[in-house]
């Protein structure tokens, strides 16, 4: 699987939308962005993923660039909660297993 | 619905210890995966099945690690002789039997070594 490059921390304030930048520059035809969140104590846990199209859900708003060389998390009213690691993955429809790098280290002040 | 299970949470032991790590996964996922997570990094893959075969453990080290899935349900991964090197956080993920479904992860074993 192709490799991702994402910024090792960032930081906002509660309230505040947040984006979270993906570079995969060699990304495949048939690879998925994935994104997994992470707190302490805890297994990584489902976000979003998406294929060509930007999707959202209960949790996240995922934009996929045209080119499909990167993708962006959007966060809106982040809380306190948010704050965890945030990985970006890319994955086959081969039913491979996962590839985790360090991800982004995501802190949300009062 | 319950979630993966793992036990213990935490262990602890003195270099050329064994452990065992227990993971008891959703019901109805056919495919299991162990990672390991030392501090400060992302969890790093060692093996997987789907059912009761090993699908990849080109990650496991093999001269101390093994890891089965006997009838394709739970797993157990052991370590046979621990070194200080092997201190990091175990987690086991299960997945519905179908490509590019999401991972479902426990919380972890919590391994140290002294």
């Amino acid at each position: 699987d192709a490799k991702t490059t994402q910024p090792d921390s960032m930081e906002s304030t509660e309230g505040e939308t947040v984006h979270l930048p993906c570079s995969h520059a060699t990304i495949s035809g048939n690879e998925y962005i994935y994104w997994y969140r992470q707190v302490p104590l805890q297994g990584p846990e489902y976000v979003t993923h998406g294929l060509q199209q930007n999707t959202t859900n209960s949790m996240a708003f995922l934009a996929i660039a045209s080119d499909r060389k990167s993708s962006t998390l959007i966060l809106t009213h982040v809380s306190l909660r948010d704050a965890a690691v945030y990985h970006c993955i890319l994955r086959t429809n081969n039913n491979n297993a996962p590839r985790f790098g360090a991800g982004t280290k995501l802190t949300v002040k009062p | 619905e319950a979630g993966v299970t793992q036990s213990p949470r935490y262990a602890v032991l003195q270099e050329g210890q064994a452990v065992s790590f227990w993971c008891d996964p959703i019901s109805g996922h056919d495919t299991l995966y162990w990672y390991q997570q030392p501090r400060d990094q992302g969890p790093q893959l060692l093996v997987y099945f789907r059912d009761e075969a090993v699908i990849d453990n080109s990650q496991l080290p093999s001269d101390r690690f093994s890891a089965v899935r006997p009838k394709g349900t739970n797993s157990t991964l052991k370590i046979q002789s621990a070194k200080q090197g092997d201190t990091a956080t175990y987690l086991c993920a299960s997945s519905f039997p179908f490509s590019n479904e999401r991972l479902f992860f426990g919380h972890g074993t919590k391994l140290s070594v002294l």
